[in-house]
């Protein structure tokens, strides 16, 4: 089956950029997100690619996709503490509209 | 406010009672979802119902009971669960049809029930 990995802790000083990275193992992925899970509360999408895009730029957020090594990277410039958050990635694949495969979230805390 | 809201947000209950998780979803949405989340694990997707209709059940345990009585709405019954079933439970929905495209498949997720079980 699908599988989508990222790692599970990143640290950063309030300023610098981010990135947080994943990867994913089905080719036929279509759509790859980035969602932001803030302290208490659900999910909220963040930004997504459509599978046949590099690269896609969202304000502060820059996601890249490197679809040969299944590769997705969130970059996010000038970290914030209100960035503090799980970040997680998740992908769907061509044949069902409803399935999305989730990672298993990124813990990123920004430093003062 | 997301527009999908759901109660209760924090639930603490044995293993002989009965309980029901609700969602709403003011979007206009015509799919809904049921996710599990545990510590430092992917969200599992339970259930998915597509104008009110059941289309997919990923191999849950029939101690997990959904019912979605308009696309609006949707209930989680629980029934003699484990103390391994604690997580958070996530409601979602989504516009679209059987294939979309675009932003229709996006999915708003509601804040979650925290389910500890004793």
């Amino acid at each position: 089956g699908e599988d989508v990995e990222q790692s599970l802790f990143l640290s950063v000083r309030e300023g610098d950029s981010s990135v947080i990275n994943c990867t994913y193992t089905d080719s036929s992925s279509t759509y790859l997100y980035w969602y932001k899970q803030e302290p208490g509360a659900g999910l909220q999408l963040l930004t997504y690619i459509f599978s046949n895009m590099d690269m896609k730029q969202d304000q502060r957020l820059t996601v890249l996709l490197n679809k040969k090594d299944k590769h997705l990277s969130l970059r996010i410039a000038d970290t914030q503490t209100g960035d503090s958050a799980i970040y997680f990635c998740a992908e769907r694949d061509s044949g069902s509209a409803r399935q999305l495969t989730f990672g298993s979230g990124t813990q990123l805390t920004v430093l003062p | 406010e997301t527009g999908v809201t759901q109660t209760p947000r924090h639930l603490v209950m044995g293993m002989t009672n009965k309980k029901s998780l609700k969602c709403e979803q003011h979007l206009g949405h015509n799919a809904m979802y049921w996710y599990k989340q545990s510590a430092k694990k992917p969200l599992e997707l339970m259930f998915v119902y597509n104008f009110k209709e059941q289309t997919e059940n990923n191999s849950v345990p029939s101690r997990f009971s959904p019912e979605c009585p308009n696309s609006s709405h949707l209930f989680l019954h629980l029934h003699t669960l484990q103390p391994e079933d604690s997580a958070l439970y996530l409601c979602a929905s989504s516009q679209g049809g059987a294939q979309t495209s675009g932003r229709e498949h996006e999915q708003f997720f509601g804040p979650g029930t925290r389910l500890t079980v004793l």
